[in-house]
């Protein structure tokens, strides 16, 4: 059963914690993607991976950091220097052709995360 | 920044009509893509179109690019009640060297049945 995983689904904080959320793909896929969205939103590139130990900034990589020690698994970290980090987060992974960014991008379920 | 805006932002129409949805972006582009979102869900890809191609067809679905203009348009047809959703378009933007999509603001889509 190939596909992304995120977990979990829901997840709350206190303000000043900081949190990780999961993200695997068993779809030997070189690239990884997380993206935040925001209610009524469109979805805003955190970081990507093309390679394994390796990644960039996206977007609005302020307050976020990640690894890519396995081609498997990118976990998000949302720390305590995220000044809203209340949002919807979406993990994405993709094949990466030679000369566009990617082909079709597969997306997890998303991880609703509430800080309070 | 978001390179893709999308026009309507939101859309209602009956179940059979046809809905059209426009995304306007800003720079060269390799491919551009269109994605659906359930709420509160993940996006699930829905076609692709390279810039050397002016329309694609997927079922239901027609995609058009017109890149003198940067603009293209998903019409689906004989809409479904199923169909209500959020529609992405997201560009590959050429020669930045970033190897990442970016996302416009979606349109929403309600189906009435």
């Amino acid at each position: 059963d190939g596909g992304i995983t995120q977990s979990p689904k829901y997840l709350f904080r206190k303000e000043g914690q900081n949190v990780t959320l999961s993200c695997e793909q068993n779809l030997n896929h070189d690239a990884m993607y997380w993206y935040r969205q925001d209610p009524g939103q469109g979805l805003r590139l955190i970081y990507y991976s093309q390679i394994v130990n390796d990644f960039q900034k996206g977007d609005i990589a302020e307050g976020y950091s990640v690894s890519r020690e396995k081609k498997e698994s990118f976990p998000l970290t949302v720390t305590s220097a995220q000044k809203n980090p209340t949002a919807f987060y979406l993990c994405a992974s993709a094949t990466l052709l030679a000369g566009e960014s990617s082909y079709e991008q597969y997306f997890g379920p998303g991880t609703r995360l509430t800080v309070t | 920044s978001q390179q893709g805006e999308e026009d309507p932002q939101a859309l209602s129409i009956q179940e059979g009509e046809n809905a059209t949805m426009n995304c306007s972006y800003k720079t060269s582009i390799n491919n551009l893509q269109w994605y659906r979102q359930n709420s509160g869900r993940g996006l699930v890809h829905l076609i692709l179109i390279r810039s050397n191609e002016r329309e694609k067809h997927s079922g239901r679905l027609r995609v058009t690019l017109d890149t003198s203009k940067k603009s293209s348009s998903l019409l689906i047809t004989a809409s479904r009640a199923a169909d209500t959703a959020s529609y992405f378009c997201a560009t590959d933007a050429s020669g930045t060297g970033r190897r990442a999509l970016t996302f416009g603001s979606g349109t929403r889509l309600q189906v009435q049945p």
